[in-house]
């Protein structure tokens, strides 16, 4: 049963720590998205990727943000500095391939961050 | 994975009854939508999807009805389950376009 994967599930960490989300997609996957979900604003693409390069990163606040896929079975999310308004649940999603985002996505179960 | 909270539309359903969870997009020129369901602690799942040429698409239990007119989306449930209890979300890709938005949620609870 094939299925995106996000490590860690859950991570606590202090202001100003840097932190690194990863996800593995879907094997044959050519896109990659990351949404941030959060009580006030839903849920927010930040990122997506095809083919492992970046194709829109406008979502994401640039200053602390950094979106990377060193290869095509690892996508990462980076915040260094963190802030405690990055708290919020992380989602990883990979689209079969086809026409970029209205590619059928199939979300990884997140990673929830705390930001104390 | 979270359900987005304590501040969502909230329907209630018997079980067995049909389901209807509305949605409002805003832009005009999106032409295409996707319903998601997301369970409490899991990530959103692709339910149904619909391209503006079309006005209802059919699943397995599910029915999706688009009115661009008053761009207004539904999604109907027949015989709704108490597995179907999620958080249910509309998203819209606006034409030319290549970002998935996503309209708040609506809570759906079934009750026994």
């Amino acid at each position: 049963d094939a299925r995106v994967t996000q490590t860690p599930r859950h991570k606590v960490t202090e202001m100003g720590q840097e932190v690194t989300m990863r996800c593995q997609p879907i094997l044959g996957h050519n896109t990659v998205f990351w949404y941030r979900q959060t009580m006030m604003q839903g849920l927010e693409l930040l990122a997506y990727f095809r083919n492992r390069a970046p194709l829109d990163d406008s979502g994401m606040p640039k200053d602390r943000f950094s979106a990377e896929m060193p290869d095509a079975t690892l996508a990462t999310l980076k915040i260094q500095p963190s802030e405690p308004r990055d708290s919020a649940v992380y989602f990883c999603a990979s689209g079969s391939p086809g026409t970029g985002v209205t590619d059928t996505q199939y979300f990884g179960p997140g990673t929830r961050l705390t930001v104390l | 994975g979270e359900s987005v909270g304590l501040h969502l539309p909230t329907l209630s359903v018997q079980e067995g009854d049909n389901s209807i969870i509305n949605c409002a997009y805003s832009n005009s020129a999106s032409d295409y939508f996707i319903w998601y369901k997301q369970e409490s602690g899991k990530g959103p799942q692709f339910i149904i999807d619909i391209r503006s040429n079309m006005d209802k698409r059919q699943g397995q239990r599910v029915t999706v009805l688009l009115n661009k007119t008053v761009k207004h989306l539904s999604l109907q449930i027949a015989a709704t389950q108490p597995g179907d209890s999620a958080v249910y979300f509309c998203a819209e890709v606006p034409g030319g376009g290549n970002k998935l938005t996503f309209g708040t949620g609506t809570q759906l609870k079934v009750e026994l």
